[in-house]
Order: C-alpha cells, then structure tokens, then sequence
C-alpha cells in the first residue's frame, strides 16, 4: 500500500465553523506533512511532523491546528478561517530518518483537500 | 542548503512534437530528484525521480529525465506530446533534515499543447 488517503476530498465551510480535515497512510512512515497549495502556485509548507512531534511550524496562523494522533493519522483541526484561506490542503509522508540521495526519500502525496471559506 | 529552479513558466508545444522542461538544482549533498505532474484541480503524481541510481530515469506516459551532475539539471522530455499531458508539472528536491525529508518545489512550470 503506497497510498495517502485524505478525507474529505471537498469541503465547504463557513467562518464561524469548526472543521478538520484528515490524512492516513500505512507504509510505516514517520514523517508526515500538511501543505497549502492556492491556485497556479506550488505547495508550502505548514507543519512537519516526526516521529509524532511537531517539528515544523512554518508561522502558520493558529487558526490551524495540527494533529498527530498516530504514526499513521494526521489531522488538520480549522477553526475561524478567512476566505483567504481557501486552497487545496495536501498531506504527504516520507521516511523519518533517511540518508542523502538514497532510495527512501520520496515524499507520498495524497490528492488533498479542496477548501473553500465562504 | 537546496534549491530548485525551474527555467519556464509556461511552455507550448504541438501535439507529437518533443517536450521539453527545464529543471535545475542546488543542494549540498548528494539530492533526490523527483517530477510532478497536477491536472487541473488534482493531487500530485509522480512521474519520475532520481536517488543517485541510474543518471537517465525513466517515468510513467513515457517521460524520462536526465540528471546532469556538472551541470545541476534534471530537465525532463517526452519525445512525443499528447492531449493529456497538458499539466502543471512541477520539480522537486528532497533531502534528510534531521527526522523527516526537506522537500523543496520548484516554482512550476505549465505546459500547453496545441492540437
């Protein structure tokens, strides 16, 4: 299994809703990641986890709220989002500790999360 | 350190004519080299990478990619364009930082092709 699933695939939400968006895998992987793609731009990055810990937080507003469960489930808790905040919000996972230029560095993308702020 | 940049924006080409998209690299230690494809309001597929095996690196719809030490590319061809490759194709290197992979993205390219 090299999938990355995120539920929901769509997702629609006023600015005074609480919402989370979730990502799974099962490929033993320790790194998993949330980014922000807005249209016509490459992903950013958000947060990083490791090993279950946060090690990463790219100034990201604390409207969003990164969670970590399991090694195998990351969750993106939305709370009081802006219109400005509608994207496409993609999870991926990688090997936790990998050597430079080996056979294990890829990144696994989901299909992400398409978000719109109303 | 690493860094990707991809030398086109946007590129044209005519159905069954060669691709081309230019990719190149900075990185302080030996990277992993990957291509992504996103379709219009689609995840990313990888089409491709590079993790210091074979220099010429074959994909899936038939693109392949070169990587080029001296010359920090990683530029990736088809020989032949179809419809459905009209796309956003992004180059990506990947790196360890310590407990996770720091994966940097190129700034895209999109490529176009004319019936």
């Amino acid at each position: 299994d090299t999938e990355v699933t995120q539920t929901p695939k769509h997702l629609v939400m006023g600015m005074t809703n609480k919402k989370s968006l979730k990502c799974e895998q099962h490929m033993g992987h320790r790194a998993m990641y949330w980014y922000k793609q807005k249209a016509k731009k490459p992903p950013e990055l958000m947060f990083v986890y490791s090993y279950e810990k946060l090690s990463i937080n790219e100034s990201v507003p604390s409207r969003f709220s990164p969670e970590c469960p399991n090694s195998s489930l990351l969750n993106l808790h939305l709370h009081a989002l802006q219109p400005e905040d509608s994207a496409l919000y993609l999870c991926a996972s990688s090997q936790g500790r990998a050597r430079a230029g080996g056979g294990d560095t890829e990144a696994f993308f989901g299909q992400g999360t398409r978000l719109t702020v109303v | 350190a690493q860094s990707v940049t991809q030398l086109d924006s946007h590129v044209s080409v005519s159905e069954g004519t060669p691709v081309l998209l230019r990719c190149n690299y900075s990185s302080s230690y030996s990277p992993s080299l990957f291509w992504y494809v996103q379709h219009p309001n689609k995840g990313l597929q990888l089409l491709l990478k590079y993790t210091s095996a074979a220099t010429l690196v074959k994909g899936i719809n038939g693109f392949e990619a070169e990587f080029k030490k001296s010359e920090t590319s990683f530029h990736l061809t088809k020989p032949s364009a179809h419809m459905s490759d009209a796309a956003e194709y992004f180059c990506v290197v990947s790196g360890p930082s310590g407990g996770y992979q720091k994966v940097t993205f190129g700034t895209g390219t999109k490529l176009q092709v004319i019936p």
